[in-house]
């Protein structure tokens, strides 16, 4: 059964800096490309991030290019977001989602997490 | 001009089908993407019902009812999912999404309220 964990969530002031991690199980985690979507409060889902299974493709969306830096270390099954210059818009809830190949692009995001709670406020 | 538009609402009875609608913008060909639906509901992660490109070219999620079904309609540079026989469990958000520029796009969500 695949399982996968968010943490690292929490409060942080406006302009502060956030590591997200995902721990998932029951997959062979470098054959699987990774997303990060999030949804802010009473909004819809909006996708942040997404990295290849080996890691050397990224992608990010325009509302958080060059402020997030998408990772994974796949000796520890661990996918990381790291989000620099938190805006009150940040404040979402965190998913992470496997794809179904290690290409982004391919096919859809076929298990999520429960998600880590990012709250940006002064 | 949103890449994905979904009507923000839809009602049905317990019993009837629904046809959600993803609208693809004008200059965004339907054809040429496969096509994702998700299900939102509170308190829960999304969870990936179906991916429709063509008939030949589809997958369902694991454990998702053939009552859960996708289709495109050309004419309206659109794609639907039809779900059939709703229950009152299908309350929820419904969302469809492509990959699309470097990036997955996710349409606003229907909100589907089983009356």
């Amino acid at each position: 059964e695949v399982q996968l964990l968010e943490s690292g969530g929490g409060l942080v002031q406006p302009g502060g800096s956030l590591r997200l991690s995902c721990a998932a199980s029951g997959i062979t985690f470098s054959n699987y490309a990774m997303s990060w979507v999030r949804q802010a409060p009473g909004k819809g889902l909006e996708w942040v991030s997404s990295i290849s299974g080996s890691g050397t493709s990224t992608y990010y969306a325009g509302s958080v290019k060059g402020r997030c830096t998408i990772s994974r270390d796949n000796s520890k099954n661990t996918l990381f977001l790291e989000v620099n210059s938190l805006r009150a818009e940040d404040t979402a809830l965190y998913y992470c989602a496997k794809a179904v190949s290690q290409v982004a692009a391919a096919g859809h995001l076929d298990d999520w997490g429960q998600g880590t709670l990012v709250t940006v406020s002064s | 001009q949103a890449v994905l538009t979904q009507p923000s609402s839809l009602s049905a009875s317990p019993g009837a089908s629904a046809s959600l609608t993803c609208t693809l913008r004008s200059d965004i060909n339907v054809g040429a993407y496969g096509i994702s639906w998700y299900r939102h509901k509170p308190g829960s992660p999304p969870q990936f019902l179906l991916r429709y490109k063509s008939d030949s070219d589809r997958q369902q999620g694991s454990g998702v009812p053939s009552r859960f079904s996708g289709s495109k309609d050309a004419s309206a540079n659109a794609g639907n999912l039809v779900i059939s026989g709703l229950r009152t469990e299908d309350e929820a958000e419904y969302y469809c999404v492509i990959w699309q520029n470097s990036g997955w796009v996710f349409g606003g969500g229907t909100k589907l309220t089983i009356l």
